[in-house]
């Protein structure tokens, strides 16, 4: 079975850091773009961050450029988001998803990042 | 960057009633269009790729056509687990982004 499971959200204070995880099982995880979306609460959804499969080549909202980076560790199946100098405006669920636009589109349940004083 | 506006931003509906969802690019976007469908605590999940095509498990019921600029989302015959927030996304060109999501409530 395909999952997506993230891990590392909590309460941190404004311009603080966290490093999100998302531990990827049952299926060949160095073949797909991973991404990163998420959802401030009570509002829509906004993409992140994408990596490929061998972490060539990354892409990122403006907004987070700068302060998230994403990456990847092929040989344990994981996807991270480093999230660095972190605002109110970065309160979200984050997700991890599989090639989320393609038919092997696959998103875990998400975890929550509150970022308060 | 291109921005994707959903209408309505709210649809009252009965069930067994056609709902018609839309989804304007600001520049085209080819026929890189997905549509999710996601409901209250639960993470998005995938019903339409590449602006037409049913993702695995999607009920026929659903359907996407357009491409370009203009597309559309149609849900033929509403279900009572069809009552949720719809969201459209591009991936023609980085970077990717949302629609703001229609909702579809029970009228």
């Amino acid at each position: 079975e395909v999952q997506l499971v993230e891990s590392g959200g909590g309460l941190v204070q404004p311009g603080g850091s966290l490093r999100l995880s998302c531990a990827a099982s049952g299926f060949t995880f160095s073949s797909y773009w991973m991404s990163w979306v998420r959802q401030a609460p009570g509002k829509g959804l906004e993409w992140v961050a994408t990596i490929k499969g061998d972490g060539s080549e990354k892409y990122y909202v403006d907004s987070v450029k700068g302060r998230f980076t994403i990456s990847r560790d092929n040989a344990k199946n994981s996807l991270y988001l480093q999230v660095n100098s972190l605002r109110d405006a970065d309160t979200a669920v984050y997700y991890c998803a599989r090639a989320p636009t393609t038919p092997e589109a696959t998103w875990g349940q998400g975890t929550l990042v509150t970022v308060s004083s | 960057e291109i921005v994707l506006t959903q209408s309505p931003a709210t649809l009252s509906l009965s069930p067994g009633e056609r709902a018609t969802l839309s989804c304007r690019a600001s520049q085209s976007v080819s026929s890189y269009l997905a549509w999710y469908q996601q409901k209250p605590g639960q993470a998005p999940r995938l019903l339409i790729y590449d602006a037409s095509n049913r993702a695995t498990g999607i009920p026929a019921r659903f359907s996407g056509s357009g491409s370009g600029t203009d597309f559309t989302l149609t849900i033929s015959s509403l279900d009572p687990e069809d009552f949720a927030v719809y969201y459209c996304q591009h991936r023609s060109s980085w970077p990717w982004t949302f629609g703001q999501g229609t909702k579809v409530e029970i009228k």
